[in-house]
């Protein structure tokens, strides 16, 4: 159990469009989930907390009017990256916990590319 | 605020040799520690936690981790390294185990195995 599936696996699109990347817990129900984005080589950053009929809370320095997070049930929360350049360019990553249960499951990202 | 320290960027073993990556955290409270690993182009897989107890703990694919308090260190082990464990792996530490978990990342090791 436990299973965190996040799709697409890779995307590209074009500078200026907008990509959507679902993350969805499969097997339970996890009002809170969150996005990580990472770049080559580097560790996750925390970008935003994604709250189940509520309005996510970001990290400092996150553009909420670019990374829009809608978390509309207990098993699926999207994030949209609106008019996407190239520098949106990443790896982002969802995970969820698990309610009474202290770790966290991951999802297996998502490479957006933007040409 | 939470940090932590994963001093091994790149580590570089051969196969059947152990291995320890060093994983040291500041957190003022009692910390909630945590090892993933991540392959290419994956999202992360737990391999082992720490809430509380007994301070070793074993985890999956036959890895354990040591808490040790008076060294705010969390090290992560494995008698003898298969090849399958070349990955990137990172340590974490969370402030809770209820409610909305926010996970602190170190930036990472990258495992290598010589054959």
């Amino acid at each position: 159990g436990a299973v965190v599936s996040q799709h697409p696996s890779w995307v590209i699109c074009k500078s200026g469009t907008s990509v959507k990347i679902e993350c969805r817990s499969l097997d339970f129900q996890a009002t809170t989930m969150f996005w990580y984005r990472q770049f080559p080589k580097q560790s996750l950053m925390l970008m935003a907390t994604s709250n189940e009929g509520s309005k996510a809370t970001y990290e400092q320095g996150v553009e909420k009017d670019k990374f829009l997070i809608n978390h509309a049930s207990l098993t699926l929360s999207t994030l949209t990256v609106t008019s996407a350049h190239p520098e949106d360019s990443s790896f982002y990553i969802c995970s969820a916990r698990v309610p009474g249960r202290g770790e966290a499951f991951f999802g297996q990202g998502t490479r957006l590319t933007v040409v | 605020a939470q940090s932590v320290t994963q001093p091994d960027i790149h580590i570089t073993v051969s196969e059947g040799a152990s291995l320890e990556l060093r994983c040291n955290y500041s957190y003022g409270a009692t910390p909630y520690l945590f090892w993933y690993v991540q392959s290419p182009g994956q999202g992360l897989q737990l391999l082992l936690k720490y809430f509380s107890g007994d301070t070793l703990v074993q985890g999956i694919k036959g890895f354990e981790a040591e808490f040790k308090r008076s060294q705010s260190s969390f090290n992560l082990r494995k008698p003898s390294v298969h090849w399958s464990d070349a990955a990137e792996y990172f340590c974490a530490v969370g402030d809770s185990i209820q409610g909305a978990q926010k996970l602190v990342f170190g930036q990472g090791t990258r495992l290598t195995i010589n054959p």
